[in-house]
């Protein structure tokens, strides 16, 4: 079975900070990956997936990027955050829909 | 395009008491149905799913759920809840074709009172 790891648990950075999350995947191959952001009292917004090395599709504009440099490997980006980034991030396999344990991320 | 309502935002149940929690989809093809937990300050955990097959799924800790394509819903039902059900609970979508990406619910908060 697929397991997917998220670093950090949690996170507070000011705004205008860079930010960077990782996801890495065991348990499975070229597997289809997605980043989504759960809002307070809100459902999950998918923000990007990737079906491979270097491909990543972007669902919505915003002040985030995302990059695969490694087959179990999905990274969420951002040069500048803004007080609108705060959320909960969760990292999704396709294989199994198995979700990660998230990172919660403040920005103040 | 697909969408998912879950049109109960909080549910609360007495412990012991049977629970329906409501989720109604759109799609104009073919889809596959999740429900998901999230337990406070964590991931969302696979509770069941819909991929083919018999339209009554179950899962391990005794929620079961009917897909019924007519009325385009997904409900997810457990005839007896625990203190331990307290979570949130969230349905979601997936077109079986395209970037499979899943489609999510607003969740039901379900809490369950002693």
């Amino acid at each position: 079975s697929q397991t997917i790891h998220q670093w950090p648990a949690t996170l507070v950075q000011p705004v205008g900070s860079p930010l960077s999350l990782e996801c890495t995947v065991e348990g499975t191959s070229n597997p289809n990956l997605y980043w989504y952001r759960q809002a307070a009292g809100r459902g999950l917004q998918l923000l990007f997936y990737s079906v491979g090395i270097g491909q990543i599709s972007s669902e919505v504009p915003q002040n985030l990027s995302a990059s695969r440099p490694q087959d179990r490997q999905f990274i969420l980006s951002s040069k500048k955050l803004l007080l609108s980034d705060s959320g909960f991030y969760l990292c999704a396999c396709r294989d199994g829909y198995t979700f990660g344990s998230g990172t919660r991320l403040t920005v103040v | 395009a697909q969408s998912v309502t879950q049109l109960d935002s909080q549910v609360p149940v007495f412990e012991e008491a049977p629970v329906e929690l409501r989720c109604n989809y759109s799609s104009s093809v073919s889809v596959y149905l999740f429900w998901y937990v999230q337990y406070p300050n964590q991931g969302l955990q696979l509770l069941l799913k819909y991929l083919s097959g018999s339209t009554l799924v179950e899962s391990i800790n005794g929620f079961e759920a009917e897909f019924n394509k007519s009325q385009t819903s997904f409900h997810l039902r457990k005839p007896s809840v625990h203190i331990s059900d307290t979570a949130e609970y969230f349905c979601a979508v997936r077109s079986n074709f395209g970037n499979e990406k899943l489609t999510f619910g607003t969740g039901t908060r379900l809490t369950i009172i002693p």
